[in-house]
């Protein structure tokens, strides 16, 4: 069964002090890998999609690395308005066209 | 703003009871998808229309049912409501059959029994 975990579950930052997130995933067969961000109350932004390891993703201060079995969100710099839940999701070949998502990190980025 | 409209944004209703939550995709899109958002439980996927055909389906509850119109829209059927069936309810779209496109996600209903 396709799973994905992500690590950790809350993660505090001051401004401007980088750091990484983890999605890891069990999948047969990846299709795609995701990240949205998610705002309180709010839908899911789509940050980033991830076909093959060794695919690197950037998108302002947000890059996003994929292996064979985990990914990485790396936030360079945060801002507070970078504060949200990061969520992981995956498609796998058997998933038979279900996207999992992962359990997301929430971030807060202290001025 | 993503582009898909959900309506009502919110929904208090009593145990029992059954709703309709309606979903617009953005222009272009044929695929649209809907998922429950609990805090216990995260997002989980429901169900999956392309173009009018149910393409696969998730944790949906029997009480639960969709479909997809001609103009593409979408509507969520929840019936006999219970307690725990309060959450977000999302609806999603893309542009292609396939989920390894992209999900633009709308705002949500939020639905509270009672």
């Amino acid at each position: 069964e396709d799973q994905v975990t992500q690590s950790p579950e809350a993660l505090r930052l001051q401004e401007g002090e980088s750091s990484s997130l983890n999605c890891s995933y069990t999948v047969s067969g990846l299709r795609g890998l995701f990240w949205y961000r998610q705002d309180p109350g709010k839908g899911p932004e789509f940050l980033f999609t991830l076909y093959s390891a060794g695919e690197e993703k950037e998108k302002e201060r947000l890059k996003a690395t994929l292996t064979k079995k985990e990914s990485f969100l790396h936030i360079t710099a945060p801002k507070p308005e970078d504060s949200a839940t990061y969520l992981c999701a995956v498609q796998g070949r058997t998933s038979y066209d279900k996207v999992i998502f992962g359990p997301g990190t929430s971030l807060s980025v202290i001025p | 703003d993503s582009g898909v409209t959900q309506t009502p944004k919110h929904l208090i209703t009593a145990t029992g009871q059954r709703v309709t939550l309606r979903c617009s995709p953005r222009s272009g899109d044929l695929s649209v998808y809907w998922y429950q958002q609990s805090l216990d439980q995260g997002l989980q996927f429901l169900i999956h229309y392309y173009n009018g055909e149910e393409r696969a389906k998730g944790n949906i509850l029997e009480r639960f049912s969709a479909q997809q119109f001609p103009d593409l829209h979408s509507e969520l059927n929840l019936s006999s409501l219970e307690l725990g069936d309060s959450a977000l309810y999302f609806c999603a779209s893309s542009v292609g059959r396939q989920t390894s496109y992209e999900q633009y996600f709308g705002p949500g209903t939020r639905l509270t029994v009672t």
